[in-house]
């Protein structure tokens, strides 16, 4: 069964302080993982995606991380910001399906001062 | 002016009232969606279109139906409200990338359907 599973679901942290959250999928084939940030009350915004071929990438103080062989993903953020509360979403696609986009149900951060 | 637009974006109806959430996007991608998300469960799909004449039904079709009324519309109808489907609808788009998944999908503001 195809599934998607982030952890914590839910974080507080210090704002300056690092968090990694965690994201890990049994879809099958796999295609890539994208990370969501949705901030309250918005639609989710795509922050990074992840090929099979990648193992890291950098988008300003967000670092995703990817391992196919173990099929599990991460988001790193770096000296966190108010901003940065919000909901991440974990989405994995699926080559050649028609309906090939799986959910994780996110992991909520709080940043406090 | 934002590229998914979602209306309306806030509404209160009574339980068996019919309610329509219409969604337009000037990105020109074909394919389009609707999600409801609940705390908890995340986003779920309820239909999803890949061209103006192609309609396909979601995990959680039952007590929802759309329409394709062009490539930049796509419209979600309750035909008879019930209380649990008060949530927050999401609108969606993409393109299909050369592997033929689906590409970044780009939401619409959300449309919050609370039903009495």
């Amino acid at each position: 069964k195809n599934q998607v599973e982030q952890s914590p679901q839910s974080l507080i942290i210090l704002e300056g302080k690092n968090c990694t959250l965690q994201c890990n999928y049994t879809v099958s084939p796999f295609s890539n993982l994208r990370w969501y940030k949705q901030d309250t009350g918005r639609g989710p915004v795509s922050l990074t995606i992840m090929t099979f071929s990648e193992n890291t990438k950098s988008n300003g103080r967000y670092t995703a991380t990817l391992d196919a062989d173990t099929k599990q993903s991460s988001l790193h953020i770096t000296a966190s910001q108010l901003s940065d509360s919000a909901s991440y979403i974990c989405v994995v696609s699926a080559l050649e399906r028609a309906n090939n986009l799986f959910f994780g149900t996110g992991t909520r951060l709080t940043v406090i001062p | 002016d934002a590229d998914v637009t979602q209306t309306p974006r806030n509404r209160i109806t009574k339980t068996g009232k019919r309610i329509m959430l219409e969604c337009s996007q000037t990105k020109g991608h074909d394919r389009m969606y609707w999600y409801r998300q609940d705390p908890g469960l995340g986003l779920r799909l309820i239909y999803y279109s890949f061209d103006v004449k192609d309609i396909n039904k979601g995990e959680i079709s039952d007590g929802y139906s759309v329409s394709r009324q062009a490539q930049a519309k796509f419209s979600l109808s309750l035909e008879s409200a019930i209380p649990n489907q008060t949530a927050l609808y999401f609108c969606a788009t993409s393109v299909v990338t050369g592997t033929g998944s689906t590409g970044e999908l780009f939401f619409g503001e959300g449309s919050r359907l609370t039903v009495l």
